[in-house]
């Protein structure tokens, strides 16, 4: 079974740059997986930040952005802020109606 | 103002049955696409099932398939999921979503607690 691969942890520093990746076990990322990337602090509902691999969700800033980098799907962040530490889930279409998420990244920015 | 609220949540035995609920406003409910997600405690985000606009096509994740059932009522802009033969492993916080291609707006969850 294809499980969908995330980064436990990452850490950027203030006003740096950080790029979470969304991978498969077995095979490549394309824009054929519709990957998405959403937010979520402790307690909260999740935010979508990208879908469809590099659209912007509404009032999310284009300090979000969203690609394939290789075999994988990327969610870069630029210009860190301290707000920005949160947990990050990307969520990818496996077909046949099916979507996985993966297990989430826990940014830290410090 | 797109706002969805779930409803249902509860603390129930196991093998016991629940049904949530998800009233949808401030979009065009019926030509969406709807998902449950849901988040064991301190888990990450789990897709469960998905519904097509007009109803007419279900997927579920293989974990609940034969025991939930996703539906829609267009009329009355709302989304359900009816579970059955709850176990431990489906104790968390239920969100609906809706949205195309994963491009989801989310409500604020509602808790379900499978425990004897």
């Amino acid at each position: 079974q294809t499980v969908v691969t995330q980064e436990p942890s990452l850490s950027v520093s203030p006003g740096g740059t950080v790029t979470l990746t969304c991978g498969l076990t077995s095979g490549s990322v394309s824009t054929r997986y519709y990957p998405g990337w959403y937010q979520q602090t402790p307690g909260q509902s999740p935010r979508t930040l990208i879908y469809n691999t590099d659209t912007r969700s509404s009032g999310v800033p284009d300090r979000f952005s969203g690609s394939i980098l290789g075999s994988k799907a990327a969610l870069t962040i630029t210009g860190a802020q301290a707000h920005d530490e949160s947990d990050y889930y990307c969520v990818l279409f496996m077909g046949g109606g099916i979507w996985v998420f993966g297990g989430g990244t826990k940014l830290t920015v410090l | 103002e797109v706002q969805l609220v779930e409803s249902g949540g509860d603390l129930v035995q196991p093998g016991g049955s629940l049904r949530l609920s998800c009233e949808v406003s401030g979009f065009s409910f019926s030509s969406f696409w709807m998902t449950w997600v849901r988040q064991a405690p301190g888990k990450g985000l789990e897709w469960v099932a998905q519904i097509k606009p007009d109803g007419s096509e279900k997927y579920y994740v293989d974990s609940v398939k034969g025991r939930f059932t996703i539906s829609r009522d267009n009329a009355k802009n709302s989304l359900h999921l009816q579970m059955n033969s709850l176990r431990a492993e489906d104790t968390a916080v239920y969100y609906c979503a809706s949205g195309s291609y994963a491009s989801y707006t989310w409500g604020q969850g509602t808790l379900v607690t499978v425990s004897s």
